[in-house]
């Protein structure tokens, strides 16, 4: 079946990098793209960005632009996320979704979430 | 802040039919871009609920259903189940400066 799969918690310090990975199955991975969303506690879902899948296109979103990268690895179906100089507002559950270049579908499938808890 | 704005809560009994608005503007759902829509309960991530503005995906019971029309679109949840009470966010693309995708704010629908 089609799935997601992010890796687990992380617990990092302000200033430092974290870099969630996910991985896909059950689809031909470089047909569709990836859309990271977070959500911090009690909050809304954010979009973070897209990446194609087919030749590593992105689009950031404004705020985290310079601090964030996205990237995907073809040979593994694998996608990650890597966000750099970590606050505490940072702190969230991250989500990878799949979706499809113009977004026409929607974020179709979703993996599970992975925390990520700033804090010294 | 978001560009799509929901209510905080809306709430029915089981079996009645409550509306969530998602309102945007000229530069999101007034310009044309679909709008789509997320169930999210409890301690889960998000699941595709409509898309396309009124399509559901395999497997969502014809009881949710969506619409669009201006700058607004609106999710129906017509015989309100307890299984239903959960957060609901809408999202579309964005235009303008910052070029993105957004969601809206959320609703959270309690069934009373």
């Amino acid at each position: 079946q089609v799935q997601l799969v992010q890796s687990g918690a992380e617990v990092k310090k302000p200033g430092a990098s974290v870099k969630v990975s996910c991985k896909a199955s059950g689809y031909t991975f470089t047909s569709y793209g990836i859309s990271w969303v977070r959500q911090a506690p009690g909050q809304g879902l954010e979009w973070m960005g897209w990446i194609s899948a087919y030749n590593g296109n992105t689009n950031y979103a404004q705020k985290l632009q310079g601090r964030v990268t996205m990237t995907t690895d073809t040979s593994t179906s694998t996608a990650y996320m890597e966000l750099r100089s970590l606050r505490s507002d940072d702190t969230a559950v991250y989500y990878c979704a799949r979706q499809y270049p113009g977004g026409r579908d929607g974020m179709d499938v979703w993996g599970q979430g992975t925390t990520v808890t700033v804090s010294s | 802040q978001s560009v799509l704005t929901q209510p905080p809560s809306v709430s029915g009994a089981p079996g009645q039919r409550v509306t969530i608005s998602c309102t945007g503007s000229s530069s999101n759902i007034g310009a044309g871009y679909d709008v789509h829509w997320y169930q999210q309960l409890p301690g889960t991530a998000p699941k595709l609920l409509i898309y396309g503005n009124s399509n559901r995906p395999s497997g969502v019971p014809d009881r949710f259903s969506g619409s669009k029309s201006g700058t607004s679109a609106s999710l129906a949840i017509t015989g309100l189940q307890a299984e239903d009470e959960a957060d609901y966010y809408c999202q579309s693309y964005d235009s303008s400066l910052s070029a993105s995708y957004v969601f809206g704010t959320g609703t959270k629908v309690t069934v009373l």
